[in-house]
């Protein structure tokens, strides 16, 4: 059965960081893309950024590009996702999502529960 | 980037109605959109991919169509658990899009 369990969410002041992790089993994790999507209060889905499962390449929206870093352990089964300079527009749960085949295929069978990340003074 | 537009935003239905949500691209997506379901305080799940196929453990009941730019998911018979918000998404170039979403709630 694929888990994937986020953790790191939490309250922060504007321009402060976070770090974000994604612990996955299941699954043979070295070889699936793994994507971080957020959803702010109240609102719809936003894809954040993406770590490729064939190329190690990475993307990330525009919203985070210069402020959000995304890696992953294989050797450890996480993704993270460390997020700097937060803004208030930065609140929001956060996802972690697998591929649905292995290879990059950048859309998403199997989703974690979310951490929630506030940023506020 | 590639803007999905959904519609209609809010669909007021009964148990048994026939459903078709429509997702409409700035440009072409090929065939390469998924469709997700998100109920309250849950994470979303996939049900279609790739416009027309139906992810593992879906029920036969939803159904997904189109290509290019104009797609649509299909719920023949509506469930009571099938009242949820449903997303388009595609795939098909950087950045990775979300429609903004279709609530299917109960009349």
């Amino acid at each position: 059965e694929v888990r994937l369990l986020e953790s790191g969410g939490g309250l922060v002041q504007p321009g402060g960081s976070l770090r974000l992790s994604c612990a996955a089993s299941g699954f043979t994790f070295g070889r699936y893309g793994m994507s971080w999507v957020r959803q702010a209060p109240g609102k719809g889905l936003e894809w954040v950024s993406t770590f490729s499962g064939l190329s190690f390449d990475t993307h990330y929206a525009d919203s985070v590009k210069g402020r959000f870093t995304v890696s992953r352990d294989s050797s450890e089964n996480t993704l993270y996702l460390q997020m700097n300079s937060l803004r208030a527009e930065d609140t929001a749960v956060y996802y972690c999502a697998k591929d649905f085949v292995s290879g990059d295929s950048h859309s998403f069978d199997s989703w974690g529960q979310g951490t929630l990340v506030s940023v506020s003074s | 980037e590639i803007v999905l537009t959904q519609s209609p935003a809010t669909l007021s239905l009964s148990p048994g109605e026939r459903v078709t949500l429509s997702c409409r691209a700035s440009q072409s997506v090929s065939s390469y959109l998924a469709w997700y379901q998100q109920k309250p305080g849950q994470a979303p799940r996939l049900l279609i991919y790739d416009a027309s196929n139906r992810a593992t453990g879906i029920p036969a009941r939803f159904s997904g169509s189109g290509s290019g730019t104009d797609f649509t998911l299909t719920i023949s018979s509506l469930e009571p658990e099938d009242f949820a918000v449903y997303y388009c998404q595609q795939r098909e170039k950087w950045p990775l899009t979300f429609g903004g979403g279709t609530k299917v709630e109960i009349k």
